[in-house]
């Protein structure tokens, strides 16, 4: 089973507006990354926050982490059109080796 | 700007026969990894190599999937044989460590057995 799961599983806004997603995991992580994909193509990294850290930003994005949660959400201000993709978060947890996990994503549409 | 290259880019086979995808990650990124993605879902871990090394594989169905990674730098996914159920999207990315540092994905190779 998927360790990370994103909610929604899917949102639809008007441009301009602000997006939130959210993920919960199940067991102690060294780090989560969230990843935006656009349709057929691959996954393109977007910003990556350690267990040590609560809240990062980058550009109109910024991501929290909240360790005795298990959660993190990941937080689009004033959309575009050119946000509307896929978005994962993947977790990253030490079995004796360090091992990815991706969430199922949440699909935003960004409308103009 | 450097990127991971794979190749084909689209596949379609018949059940029963053989196929392979190749992998080329960023030079430097002693990590590399083999995702499948179904249609609507998130990428599943298939095999990590660390160098020429499998860390894990744990997910992969291994009585038809196969990969190598020869002097840890590009690699190869076979599936012998392809069944209806393995059309998806392989996905292949690279990292210069296992953790603690972004993921670098290829385009991606779509599947479909018919």
């Amino acid at each position: 089973s998927q360790q990370g799961e994103e909610d929604p599983q899917a949102l639809s806004i008007q441009e301009g507006e602000n997006a939130t997603m959210n993920c919960s995991y199940k067991t102690s992580i060294n780090n989560l990354q969230w990843y935006r994909q656009n349709s057929g193509r691959g996954l393109v990294h977007l910003i990556l926050i350690r267990s040590n850290e609560r809240e990062k930003h980058s550009g109109r994005l910024r991501v929290t982490l909240d360790t005795s949660k298990k959660s993190s959400s990941l937080l689009i201000t004033a959309s575009r059109a050119a946000d509307t993709a896929s978005y994962f978060c993947a977790t990253v947890f030490n079995t004796g080796g360090f091992k990815t996990i991706f969430g199922a994503g949440t699909r935003l549409f960004v409308k103009a | 700007e450097a990127e991971v290259a794979q190749s084909p880019r689209y596949k379609i086979t018949e059940k029963s026969q053989a196929v392979a995808f190749w992998c080329d990650p960023i030079s430097g990124h002693a990590t590399l990894y083999w995702y499948r993605q179904i249609l609507g879902q998130g990428p599943e871990l298939l095999v990590q190599f660390q160098d020429e090394s499998v860390v894990d594989d744990s997910q992969l169905p291994k009585d038809r999937f196969s990969a190598e990674r020869l002097k840890g730098v590009d690699s190869t996914l076979k599936i012998q044989p392809a069944e209806l159920g393995d059309s998806a999207m392989y996905l292949c990315a690279s990292s210069y460590r296992p953790t603690g540092w972004e993921q670098f994905f290829g385009p991606g190779t779509r599947l479909t057995v018919l």
